[in-house]
């Protein structure tokens, strides 16, 4: 079955960085893209980025661009975030999600994680 | 950037009633448009995907409908496990993928 384990949150204090990992297995990893979305406390789902299935092509969301990065390591079936310069408001719990679609960029999510927390705080 | 707003924010519902969820784009999705459920504590759930096509393995009960700018998320009598909260999510004209703010669905 298809699982999904987030890991690597925490609190750090603003301007700080953190590596969020993903660790994917049940499905064949390097053939599907994927996405980070993260939720902060109380409120509603935000999208953060995505990347191919082979790697080749990112996007971020504006309030990341520039300060967050997406990898994946599909020898390792793993995906990255790596996230610097930390605002408080990054606070968030933050997800990996699977698409949906083999080998294309289909971006609607079929498998979640179940989410590590991120606390940017003083 | 595509603004889903999804209606009512909150729906007050009774066992064995109809749920009908609205999502509104700004601006035309054609039917790049999902479903996902979540509850308290946990990660959210695809429901519909493509307006639609139900994912693999939700019940009949959970239906979506709609193109362009208008679409419904109906459940056709609710589940005691169905109250929870209930997001669209648009993936037309990306980056940024967008997700409406959310509607509770809770018990009356």
């Amino acid at each position: 079955q298809v699982q999904l384990v987030e890991s690597g949150g925490g609190v750090v204090q603003p301007g700080g960085s953190l590596r969020l990992s993903c660790a994917a297995s049940g499905f064949t990893f390097s053939g599907y893209a994927m996405h980070w979305v993260r939720q902060a406390p109380g409120k509603g789902l935000e999208w953060v980025a995505f990347i191919r299935y082979d790697g080749s092509n990112e996007h971020y969301a504006d309030s990341v661009k520039g300060r967050f990065t997406i990898s994946r390591d599909n020898s390792k079936k793993t995906l990255y975030l790596q996230m610097h310069s930390l605002r408080v408001e990054d606070t968030a719990v933050y997800y990996c999600a699977k698409d949906l679609r083999y080998g294309s960029s289909w971006s609607h999510f079929d498998y979640w994680g179940q989410g590590t927390l991120v606390t940017v705080s003083s | 950037e595509i603004v889903l707003t999804q209606s009512p924010a909150t729906l007050s519902l009774s066992p064995g009633e109809r749920a009908t969820l609205s999502c509104r784009a700004s601006q035309s999705v054609s039917n790049y448009l999902a479903w996902y459920q979540q509850k308290p504590g946990q990660a959210p759930r695809l429901l519909i995907y493509d307006a639609s096509i139900r994912a693999t393995g939700i019940a009949a009960r959970f239906s979506g409908s709609g193109s362009g700018t208008d679409f419904t998320l109906t459940i056709s009598s609710v589940e005691p496990e169905d109250f929870a909260v209930y997001y669209c999510q648009q993936r037309s004209n990306w980056p940024p993928i967008t997700f409406g703010q959310g509607t509770r669905l809770e018990i009356k």
